[in-house]
């Protein structure tokens, strides 16, 4: 069975860093595309960034040089950097895996970890 | 960057009845491979949004059949033949021809 949990989210000022961890199980975030999507409180979903298998990043320009994605095989494990954290950033952070077959980029989400950031 | 436009905002519905939602993108989502990189998803109340429908018109596994995706190029539109109770939520579509990918803003489906 496919499972993905977000852990990192926390209330946190602005300026400062921090990092989502998504623990990925039934399957390997080596052999599959691997997002991060955002949720913003009463908004819509936001991509942030995906990562290939090619280890290959992509970003939205509203974060690109502030947040990077990573994972680590031997854990199998998707990490989101987040760095300048701004008011804006305040949101449900998802981690997502795409279709086996790769027909699809988004096929499985986490439950979602809550980052707040605030003074 | 590809910009994807939902409508309506929002959609009251009769449970047994059909209801629509459409998507529009800036730009054509038909590559040349000739699938429609067009995906639709259904977040319920309360939880992870879900995968209906990629590449235009195929359905996830596991969603019913009452759910069904079509159109071309920069218009789209997902169906649901009988609507049912649990089907209240928002619908997203998302275009994945191209990074940075892009959804659009949302219908909210309501009974």
């Amino acid at each position: 069975e496919v499972q993905l949990v977000e852990t990192g989210g926390v209330l946190i000022q602005p300026g400062a860093s921090l990092r989502l961890s998504c623990a990925a199980s039934g399957f390997s975030v080596t052999n599959n595309y691997m997002s991060w999507v955002r949720q913003a409180p009463g908004e819509g979903l936001q991509w942030l960034s995906t990562i290939y298998s090619d280890r290959s990043t992509y970003y939205a320009d509203s974060v690109k040089g502030r947040f990077t994605i990573s994972r680590d095989n031997s854990k199998n494990t998707l990490f989101l950097q987040m760095k300048s954290l701004r008011a804006e950033d305040t949101a449900i952070y998802y981690c997502a895996r795409g279709c086996a077959d790769k027909k699809c980029y988004i096929e499985y989400w986490g439950q979602g970890t809550l980052v707040t950031v605030s003074s | 960057d590809i910009v994807m436009t939902q409508s309506p905002l929002s959609l009251p519905v009769t449970p047994g009845e059909p209801a629509s939602v459409s998507c529009r993108s800036s730009q054509t989502l038909l590559h040349s491979d000739g699938y429609n990189y067009l995906d639709w998803y259904l977040q319920k109340p309360g939880q992870s949004p879900q995968l209906l429908i990629y590449l235009g018109s195929n359905r996830a596994s596991g969603v019913p059949d009452r759910f069904s995706g079509s159109g071309s190029g920069t218009d789209f539109t997902l169906k649901i033949s009988r609507v049912e109770v649990e089907d209240v939520g928002v619908y997203y579509c998302m275009q994945a021809l191209q990074m940075p990918l892009s959804f659009g803003g949302g219908t909210k489906v309501e009974i």
